[in-house]
């Protein structure tokens, strides 16, 4: 059973602060990584993708990949309170088999 | 504008029923692919769809049906719908099915069965 792992939190950081979410998955030939931000009531929608080790930014967002550790997180820089939601760790693994993790929710306190 | 549609957003059917949720998107991506979501369990694939005419069960297909004649369609049946399959629904579609391209999701469906 290929598993990816998340703190359900909830993780709270106060406004202007890093949050950092972290994933863990287990299989080892997984080559994409998502991480996509789900408000409370709404769809999930695409924050970042990752591909390769290394840190990838964009904007406030840093993901951070480490395949030898099957390990990705993402950064949020300068945290808002709008960022507060669900942040879910995707990984692609084949065989057009996306597998998401649980989430983390993220309260961003004023 | 461009994108995904999920209908109904929401539903409520009693036990034993047949409901189709349907899914249409605009972007002529090649994969569409239903999830559900319940606590507890995050996202799990149902079924997806590779073309027209081509569907794959996913990890919970029992109880569902799926059809894709239309590249751009891609409805959901629930055959005699039970309350286990209460649940938010999600359509999401990707343009080529490889590595390097995302999932792009529906505003979802959100189904009650009494």
């Amino acid at each position: 059973q290929k598993e990816v792992e998340q703190n359900s939190g909830p993780l709270s950081v106060p406004e202007g602060a890093i949050a950092s979410l972290n994933c863990t998955y287990s299989d080892r030939v997984s080559q994409s990584f998502f991480w996509y931000r789900q408000y409370s009531g709404k769809s999930p929608e695409l924050i970042m993708s990752i591909y390769s080790n290394g840190d990838k930014e964009d904007g406030r967002f840093t993901a951070q990949l480490n395949k030898a550790s099957q390990y990705v997180s993402l950064l949020i820089r300068d945290s808002q309170p709008s960022d507060s939601a669900t942040y879910l760790c995707a990984v692609y693994t084949g065989g057009q088999n996306f597998v998401f993790g649980p989430g983390t929710r993220l309260s961003v306190l004023p | 504008d461009a994108g995904i549609t999920q209908s109904p957003r929401y539903k409520i059917t009693e036990t034993g029923r047949q409901v189709t949720l349907m899914c249409h998107q605009t972007w002529s991506h090649s994969y569409m692919f239903w999830y559900r979501q319940d606590l507890g369990h995050g996202l799990r694939l149902i079924y997806y769809s590779a073309a027209a005419d081509i569907t794959d069960k996913g990890e919970v297909p029992d109880g569902y049906v799926v059809s894709r004649s239309k590249t751009e369609n891609f409805p959901l049946t629930l055959e005699s719908a039970t309350r286990s399959q209460t649940s938010v629904y999600f359509c999401a579609s990707s343009q080529s099915g490889t590595s390097i391209t995302p999932l792009h999701f529906g505003n979802g469906t959100r189904l009650t069965v009494t």
